[in-house]
C-alpha cells in the first residue's frame, strides 16, 4: 500500500461547480500535512497546509480527520483556472511524502 | 527574482555520461531537498540537506550524489546515467526544519538515450 494515496481522477467538471478531492495516509506519525497544486509541466506550488480544526481559503477548503487519517479538499464555484493536478503532501519532519495527485479539468 | 533556481533547464544526454545540476535559493531557507517526478508523474523525495548537512536520503542509487557547498546550493551529480534516469529534476527549499511550505525550481527535464 502507497504511503500516500489519492482519488485517481481525472476529474471533468463544468464551471461553477464543486469538486471534492480525498487522500488517505498511512502512517499515524505524519506531522504536517498540506495540498500543493502543479499545472502542466510546471514545478509544483502551496495550494494550501491543511489543520485539524480545518481551513479556508476563498473557494478552497480543507480538512484533516487524524483519526481516519484522511484528508480532503473542497473547491466551490471551479474556475477554468483551477485546472491542474491537485497533490496530497504528508511530512514527518523534513521527510515530505507526495500522493499521485488527482487531476482536474474544468471545462468551460 | 527567482526564488529558487535550477540550470539546467533541459539536459539530453548519451547512456554512461556524467552529469550535474545545479540549484540555488535566495530566501535565506536552511533545508535544500532534490526530488524526482518520473514519466507516471509521481514526486519522490530522494535528498534533503539542513545547513549542508544531509538529513535524509531515500533509497537512491549511489550513482548519486548531493553536493551542498554552501546552504543556498545544492547540487545533484548522477554518473553513469542510465536510460531509467530519464525524469523532471525539482530542487526545493523550506525555511522550517519540520513540515513548512516548500519553494520549489522549475525542475530540470533530463533525458537519457
Amino acid at each position: 500500500r502507497k504511503e500516500v494515496e489519492q482519488d485517481p481522477g481525472p476529474f471533468n467538471v463544468p464551471e461553477g461547480a464543486t469538486v471534492a478531492f480525498n487522500c488517505t495516509y498511512s502512517n499515524s506519525a505524519s506531522q504536517s500535512f498540506f495540498w500543493y497544486r502543479q499545472d502542466c509541466r510546471k514545478e509544483p506550488k502551496l495550494l494550501m497546509s491543511v489543520y485539524s480544526s480545518g481551513n479556508e481559503d476563498g473557494r478552497f477548503t480543507a480538512q484533516l480527520n487524524r483519526a481516519s487519517q484522511y484528508i480532503s479538499l473542497l473547491i466551490r464555484d471551479s474556475k477554468l483556472s483551477d485546472s491542474a493536478t491537485y497533490l496530497c503532501v504528508v511530512a514527518r519532519g523534513q521527510n515530505f511524502v507526495f500522493g499521485p495527485g488527482t487531476r482536474l479539468s474544468v471545462l468551460p | 527574482d527567482t526564488a529558487v533556481s535550477q540550470t539546467p533547464k533541459y539536459l539530453v544526454t548519451q547512456m554512461g555520461n556524467d552529469k550535474s545540476i545545479k540549484c540555488e535559493q535566495n530566501l535565506g531557507h536552511d533545508t535544500m531537498y532534490w526530488y524526482k517526478q518520473d514519466s507516471k508523474k509521481f514526486l519522490k523525495i530522494m535528498f534533503s540537506y539542513n545547513n549542508k548537512e544531509l538529513i535524509i536520503n531515500e533509497t537512491v542509487p549511489n550513482r548519486f550524489s548531493p553536493k551542498s557547498p554552501d546552504k543556498a546550493h545544492l547540487n545533484l551529480h548522477i554518473n553513469s546515467l542510465e536510460l531509467g534516469d530519464s525524469a523532471v529534476y525539482f530542487c526545493a527549499s523550506s525555511q522550517e526544519v519540520d513540515g513548512g511550505e516548500q519553494f520549489f525550481g522549475p525542475g530540470t527535464r533530463l533525458t537519457v538515450l
